[in-house]
This record gives C-alpha cells, structure tokens and sequence, in this order.
C-alpha cells in the first residue's frame, strides 16, 4: 500500500519569503500526486494535481509542484507567501487504478507580517 | 444541495455509547471516502465506496468502526461503544465516477465527535 511522508510538521514564514513543503511518497507504480490545503475553519479544497505530463504542475494562487519520479518526490513551492496563505497543506496519493487517496500528516503553514 | 453535507457538526457523547455520522454527497458522486482527522495525524483513511463495488474497508482502525451506503448515496459512519482515543473530525469526501481518476475530492466540513 502507499504511504505519505510530509517532513515540516509546522514552518513559520515572513511574508514574501518562499515556500518549499516537502512531500515523498512510497508506491513503485504509477501514482496520481495532489496537494490539498485547508484554510482556517473551512474544508479541504484542491491546490493541484499531477498524473501525466509536465511534471511541474501549476495550482491556484500561485502554487506549484514538482514531480520527481526518481526521488518519490512532489514538492510544493510558492516563490512569495502572503499572509493569506496561512493554512495546513496536505499531500496525497493514490495508486492508478480504483485505490484510496492516501493523505500525509500535513504542514501547517502560519505566515506572519 | 452544492456541497458534501455532514451532520451533525458537533457531536459529544459519552464513553462507551454508540455514535452515527451521516453524510451526503454530491448528487450523483457515486464514489464516497470518510477519513478521520485528528491533531497531529492528518487525514487517516477509513473506508471508502466506489459505485456497486465491495467498499474498501482497510482503514477501519477496529471492529467498532462499521459504515453502509444506503442506495449509493447517504453514508453513515458508525462507531460503537466510543472510546476517547476516537476522538476526532470525521471527514466525509465524494467524487464523480465517470470523471478521470485524478479528478478532486470534494470534501464536507466534518462531524467533530467528543467522547467524554
């Protein structure tokens, strides 16, 4: 079965610094990768996805990841965080085929002025 | 309704008593997860249901821990004889079968259960 390891359990920010949340994954096949994030108070929404192709993806609000095979990797980078971004950030996969989406233990992002 | 529907928001019992957690998903989302989420350990998979298949119960962390579909569509997550270690934010997801496996959940806002 898949797992997911989220290696920043909490990271503190200044605003406009840049962000990096790291991501591995441990499956030997072909994965759907994706990052969700939920904002204080509210559910779990959809940041990006990645299942072919380009393996920098582009999410909303300027995220985006990158799939690196090799390294089991799919980090999620920001190059300027805002106070908005203030959330916990979730990582998870699921094997091809009709397998359960795996989350990690997510990061929590706290973004200060 | 526009949304995965859980209820009840909030929910507090004592130890030892049974609980029900109800979800509804999106109209015609014939594919349902519930997870737990609790401090410090994520989103923990529990059982997930994907059209007339058998559901995938290997996230079901004991025997106390059952749910159903009624009709492919509410789910109902039920946990007997509560224990405090359980508690937690139960998590109710759907998606849309006939889109593409990577398509999104869409997640409801979650059943906080207390066990006093």
């Amino acid at each position: 079965a898949q797992s997911v390891s989220q290696h920043n359990h909490h990271v503190i920010l200044s605003e406009a610094a840049s962000l990096e949340l790291g991501c591995n994954y441990s499956y030997g096949g072909t994965v759907n990768l994706f990052w969700y994030v939920q904002y204080p108070g509210q559910h779990l929404q959809l940041l990006l996805k990645y299942f072919s192709g380009d393996p920098l993806v582009k999410g909303i609000k300027g995220f985006e990841a990158e799939f690196i095979k090799s390294k089991f990797s799919f980090n999620l980078r920001k190059p300027s965080v805002q106070w908005s971004d203030t959330a916990e950030y979730f990582c998870a996969v699921n094997a091809r085929g009709n397998t359960p989406l795996v989350f990690g233990k997510g990061t929590r992002l706290s973004v200060i002025a | 309704g526009a949304g995965v529907s859980q209820s009840p928001s909030n929910k507090v019992t004592e130890k030892g008593k049974d609980v029900e957690l109800r979800c509804d998903p999106i109209s015609g989302h014939t594919a349902l997860y519930w997870y737990r989420q609790s401090l410090g350990q994520g989103l923990e998979f529990l059982i997930y249901f994907q059209g007339n298949s058998a559901p995938d119960k290997s996230g079901l962390p004991s025997d106390r821990f059952s749910a159903e579909r009624t009709g492919g569509s509410v789910s109902t997550l039920t946990i007997q004889r509560t224990q405090q270690e359980d508690s937690a934010v139960y998590l109710c997801a759907s998606i849309h079968q006939e889109a593409s496996y990577n398509s999104p959940l869409h997640f409801g806002n979650g059943t906080r259960l207390t066990v006093t």
